[in-house]
């Protein structure tokens, strides 16, 4: 399997622009996970899902963040319109299910917000 | 405070060195990560663990759920080592069930 893979790996954009974030989790795994790393806060889970439906998106900074999953094999973040503190990098992962389950995660999608 | 805390922040050894980095945390867990990342920025999950102590290599992870503790050893360390290392807890239940949450990670760096 090729694991966890993310597109684009790196982005740059002006602020106001949509910016959207792909992930293919590895095949048969029924959690998906977003998460976006920044130097000041680190690691934070933003959205998960189950079987394609969100578990829990309470990590999802405001209305301007969407996240979707339309089946087993794809998930989109999306950002709009996007701001420069929104500069981070997002990291997908995924899990045979959402509890006592390894995560695998993505290389991740640097994203800078000019 | 955090919910998840790790000690040292930043950590210098010398090749060889055994090393132990520290993880606490203040929630009620199913299971606890340990992850590494390196510098180019990939996440590698090296332990998951919820009881006891598990063995790869030259790594050693233990966790004591009464304490709410768990270590990450590293024996004979090597500059290959060198990363971030970031203690992880996967929340028990309730609304927060099957959730990551993250400690700030440790930077190791192993000189020769």
């Amino acid at each position: 399997d090729a694991g966890v893979i993310q597109s684009p790996r790196h982005e740059v954009t002006e602020m106001g622009q949509e910016v959207t974030l792909r992930c293919k989790p590895i095949s048969g795994h029924n959690s998906l996970f977003w998460y976006r790393q920044t130097m000041m806060r680190g690691l934070e889970l933003l959205i998960y899902f189950n079987n394609n439906v969100p578990i829990d998106d309470s990590g999802m900074p405001e209305d301007r963040f969407s996240a979707k999953m339309p089946n087993a094999s794809f998930s989109t973040l999306k950002i709009q319109p996007s701001e420069p503190r929104d500069s981070a990098v997002y990291f997908c992962a995924s899990s045979l299910g959402p509890s006592h389950n390894e995560q695998f995660f993505g290389p991740g999608t640097r994203l800078t917000v000019l | 405070k955090n919910e998840v805390e790790q000690s040292p922040q930043n950590l210098t050894a010398q090749e060889g060195e055994f090393i132990t980095i520290n993880c606490s945390y203040s929630v009620g867990i199913s299971a606890l990560h340990w992850l590494q990342q390196h510098p180019g920025g990939g996440i590698v999950s090296l332990f998951m663990l919820s009881s006891g102590k598990k063995k790869h290599g030259r790594l050693i992870a233990t966790i004591n759920i009464q304490e709410k503790h768990s270590s990450l050893h590293i024996t004979a360390s090597h500059p290959r080592d060198s990363a971030v290392y970031i203690c992880a807890v996967l929340h028990a239940g309730g609304t927060s069930y099957g959730k990551l949450t993250f400690g700030q990670g440790t930077i190791l760096t192993v000189h020769p």
